[in-house]
């Protein structure tokens, strides 16, 4: 299957500080979704992306289309206690439905 | 989105043994799909579960290890067959709403453990 690597693997972060991560990957994607998992749950949908440059906010989460379409970003602004969790990073190649899903980014929010 | 059931939530199998997963939804979905998380790990897709024909397995993944039935629009069962530790894992079933499948919606899980 296809290859996405998401950066970094972990964070531990202060409460109130605004997070990034990416997610790469070698193919062209046509999609891409980000998911937080909690412990014990499945990923739950935060944000979808359909189009090269665009750039989707839920909240204080912020999500981009990368322009070469090998990449995607999110951020959280002003973190708070609840952000903990896994953030995946899910692409869509051209070809076939089935979405292709990232390593994973790890968030500790320290209160 | 849609709200996804899948039962058993978890359970502890012998090895040798088969265990049913259901996924229920509660509306018509056109894709369903069944993904394996080991633990600690990203989810891994096994196959599109197709309507009224043979699911489409990735790379890796066979159907006489994982049966996949899905009889109508609203429900699919994956089938892990003869279990070894090796399967004991999470397994997810997900939804989509379109035939890109450009949202996918997951259920809580199944958590398996092979002894």
């Amino acid at each position: 299957g296809q290859q996405l690597n998401q950066s970094p693997q972990s964070m531990f972060i202060q409460e109130g500080e605004d997070v990034s991560m990416n997610c790469t990957s070698s193919s062209i994607f046509n999609t891409w979704l980000w998911y937080k998992q909690d412990p014990g749950e499945g990923p739950v949908l935060l944000i979808a992306l359909y189009k090269a440059g665009e750039l989707t906010s839920n909240g204080r989460l912020t999500a981009q289309f990368g322009i070469t379409r090998k990449d995607s970003f999110l951020n959280i602004s002003a973190s708070i206690p609840s952000d903990v969790g896994i953030y995946f990073c899910a692409g869509q190649p051209n070809t076939g439905n089935q979405f292709y899903f990232g390593t994973g980014t790890s968030l500790t929010v320290i209160p | 989105s849609a709200v996804i059931s899948q039962k058993p939530s978890r359970d502890i199998c012998q090895r040798g043994t088969s265990l049913t997963i259901q996924c229920q939804v509660d509306s018509q979905v056109t894709m369903m799909f069944w993904y394996r998380q080991q633990p600690g790990q990203s989810l891994t897709l096994i196959a599109t579960a197709n309507q009224g024909s043979e699911a489409t397995y990735e790379s890796g993944f066979v159907i006489d290890k994982f049966p996949i039935s899905r009889p109508n629009l609203t429900f699919s069962t994956l089938t892990v067959s003869n279990m070894s530790p090796e399967d004991s894992s999470i397994y997810l079933c997900s939804v989509a709403k379109s035939t890109n499948a450009y949202e996918q919606y997951f259920g809580p899980g199944t958590r398996l453990t092979v002894t």
